[in-house]
């Protein structure tokens, strides 16, 4: 089952810009989690936050959550090249074990 | 160093022929998980496991077998892999049985299926 859906697909933005990405997902969650993948790599964690918590910051990232509207937002403030990776939300549905994955955004920034 | 391990990193083998995939970590971690990730379809669980002898299916278990005889490894094995298990896949633990945590992934296997 698909719970969490990233949009765009694909985003292209020049260095120094901001990079928002969006995640929806279908049930109710404990807690909602970014991930970062660089071509062919393993996941990298990047924040949680936790269905109680509305935003959340850590250096120049910040997610918001909005359980109303199952709704989650990634911001990247003044991208670098480095960033340059795919970024993928996880949520846990509520009832079960299952920790699900959305397909991912495709970030590449310019130099 | 803290992390998650897994071998072989690269593997082709043919149609019918059993192989392992292994999975290690070192962060004394109660939930481990299998993934698999193809173009379009992002990652997709496997099995997971949230303590020794207890696992369970994700959302693509068909075709896979796992066991979690000890808390650090759990293998991935693929009695008879056909074509369409060609994929890349990755090992993730996780602190707590819930899996609900941070995970912490492995650096991936690719496996092409001849």
């Amino acid at each position: 089952s698909q719970q969490g859906e990233e949009d765009p697909q694909a985003l292209s933005i020049q260095e120094g810009e901001n990079a928002t990405m969006n995640c929806s997902y279908k049930t109710s969650i404990n807690n909602l989690q970014w991930y970062r993948q660089n071509s062919g790599r393993g996941l990298v964690h990047l924040i949680l936050i936790r269905s109680n918590e509305r935003e959340k910051h850590s250096g120049r990232l910040r997610v918001t959550l909005d359980t109303s509207k199952k709704s989650s937002s990634l911001l990247i403030t003044a991208s670098r090249a480095a960033d340059t990776a795919s970024y993928f939300c996880a949520t846990d549905e509520d009832y079960g074990q299952n920790f699900v994955f959305g397909p991912g955004t495709r970030l590449s920034v310019l130099p | 160093e803290a992390q998650v391990t897994q071998n072989p990193r690269y593997l082709i083998t043919v149609t019918g022929k059993k192989l392992t995939v292994t999975c290690s970590q070192n962060m004394n971690h109660e939930y481990m998980s299998w993934y698999r990730q193809d173009p379009g379809l992002g990652l997709r669980q496997i099995y997971y496991s949230m303590n020794v002898e207890v696992t369970d299916k994700g959302d693509v278990p068909e075709g896979y077998k796992v066991s979690r005889k000890e808390k650090r490894n759990f293998p991935l094995i693929l009695e008879s892999p056909s074509p369409n298990q060609t994929s890349l896949y990755f090992c993730a633990s996780s602190y707590g049985t819930s899996g609900k945590e941070t995970q912490y992934f492995g650096p991936g296997t690719r496996l092409l299926v001849l």
